[in-house]
């Protein structure tokens, strides 16, 4: 099994849609969790950190789902600009090796 | 206040040949890693390290060496050069403390071929 896992997609989705995927983690020690964006052709970007209470900013909710070893995003009222592709991050406590996703890719279709 | 700058933006070697992809960061990050992205396989980790003098081997280090004299820069050397290293590679940033790596700052990529 993949330590980190993410369905690639891709998702199509009409503007204005709610859409959410997952990513799940095998090391049940993961303590940092991370989602990143990334444009065709540039460098990921933070897009939010996953807090084990979860957390929202502005359209985004991230979820952390301990005892199924996963995290999920959300997305409400998509923009054509959220089309991007989405990829999760797993950071072990006191580790230095990142993980990540190979990424879902996500089209908000007008 | 230059972030994670990378050099050069793309390169075509041929097989067999050696050559230095550059990474400077001018936020007194600790940490820095490189990673390779390829299609259907995500960011990779090849190399990291967490302060000056400091490095340690990713998820594919083999055909990679790196060095950590200062701080600011953290290079990568492709010692032979081979078709199998063609790929994206990004370089990335970050504070780092007990609790783990913070999130990371990247570089806007190397965009690397090998002939």
């Amino acid at each position: 099994r993949k330590e980190v896992e993410q369905d690639p997609g891709p998702f199509n989705v009409p503007e204005g849609a709610t859409v959410a995927f997952n990513c799940t983690y095998s090391n049940s020690a993961s303590q940092s969790f991370f989602w990143y964006r990334q444009d065709c052709r540039k460098e990921p970007k933070l897009l939010m950190s996953v807090y084990s209470s979860g957390n929202e900013d502005g359209r985004f909710t991230a979820q952390l789902n301990r005892a199924s070893q996963y995290i999920s995003l959300l997305i409400r009222d998509s923009k054509l600009s959220d089309s991007a592709t989405y990829l999760c991050v797993v950071i072990p406590f006191g580790n230095e090796k990142l993980t990540f996703g190979t990424g879902t890719r996500l089209t908000i279709i007008p | 206040n230059a972030g994670v700058t990378q050099t050069p933006k793309f390169q075509v070697l041929k097989t067999g040949q050696s050559m230095t992809l550059q990474c400077a960061q001018d936020m007194n990050h600790e940490y820095m890693s490189w990673y390779r992205q390829d299609p259907g396989m995500g960011l990779r980790l090849i190399h990291y390290s967490v302060g000056a003098g400091i490095t340690d081997q990713g998820e594919v280090p083999n055909g990679y060496n790196v060095s950590r004299s200062t701080t600011e820069d953290f290079p990568l050397r492709l010692l032979s050069a081979a078709p199998s290293q063609t790929s994206v590679y990004f370089c990335a940033s970050s504070y780092s403390s007990r609790a783990g790596v913070q999130p990371q700052h990247f570089g806007d990529g190397t965009r690397l071929s090998i002939l």
